[in-house]
């Protein structure tokens, strides 16, 4: 069975801090797709990063970087130079890709409270 | 474009009573899919459909059902609603099935 494991229920930085939400997942099928999605206190998602498990590449968008280490089944996400505009919950989420074209259900991890203070 | 919408916003209802989730999108997506947010967790999927007139059952089915009769609309029913049901109720769309999901803004239930 998938499970995705946000070991960090929450966490407070200050601003301007650096900070990493750590993603762990199980799966038993050699190809699959990662997510991280943001909920800020308005409630929605939004998408932030899909990762297929053939793209070990680590990703960076502006103050957004990703790590994908198939080795120990990790996706984390760094934010450098937090603002207090990132405050939001974070979620790491796992699809598989059984067939081509099939529906893509996603298998979330609990979340990570984000805190910024200025 | 309007994207995935969700009616209602919040709605409170009694032990027992039933309500249709409504749920349209707008983007002809072939995939349509409602999940819950328990307080303080992650989503969990209930139910999903791959095209109009098919459906199948997420990881948390029970206590509800849904339909698709047409490609925009995926209404999710609950019967005889319990408070175990408190959640907050999304509904998403993507297409081909391999690409990052369009959320709809949420419905937040309370059975009381």
């Amino acid at each position: 069975a998938q499970k995705v494991t946000q070991a960090q229920t929450e966490i407070s930085v200050v601003e301007k801090e650096d900070v990493t939400l750590d993603c762990v997942y199980e799966t038993r099928d050699t190809t699959y797709y990662l997510f991280w999605y943001k909920q800020p206190p308005s409630g929605e998602l939004v998408f932030l990063i899909r990762r297929n498990s053939f793209d070990e590449q680590n990703e960076i968008s502006g103050r957004y970087s990703w790590n994908f280490q198939k080795s120990t089944s990790s996706f984390n996400f760094t934010i450098t130079a937090s603002q207090v505009v990132d405050s939001a919950v974070y979620f790491c989420a796992l699809s598989e890709a059984k067939e081509v074209g099939g529906a893509q259900k996603l298998v979330f991890g609990q979340g990570t409270r984000l805190t910024i203070n200025p | 474009n309007a994207g995935v919408t969700q009616t209602p916003k919040f709605r409170i209802l009694k032990i027992g009573q039933s309500m249709t989730l409504q749920c349209t999108q707008d983007m002809n997506h072939n995939y349509m899919y409602w999940y819950r947010q328990d307080p303080g967790m992650g989503l969990k999927l209930i139910y999903y459909s791959v095209g109009a007139g098919i459906t199948d059952k997420g990881e948390v089915p029970n206590g509800y059902n849904v339909s698709r009769s047409t490609t925009e609309d995926f209404p999710l029913r609950l019967e005889l609603a319990a408070p175990s049901q408190t959640s907050v109720y999304f509904c998403a769309s993507s297409y081909i099935g391999r690409y990052g999901y369009t959320f709809g803004s949420g419905t937040r239930l309370t059975v009381v």
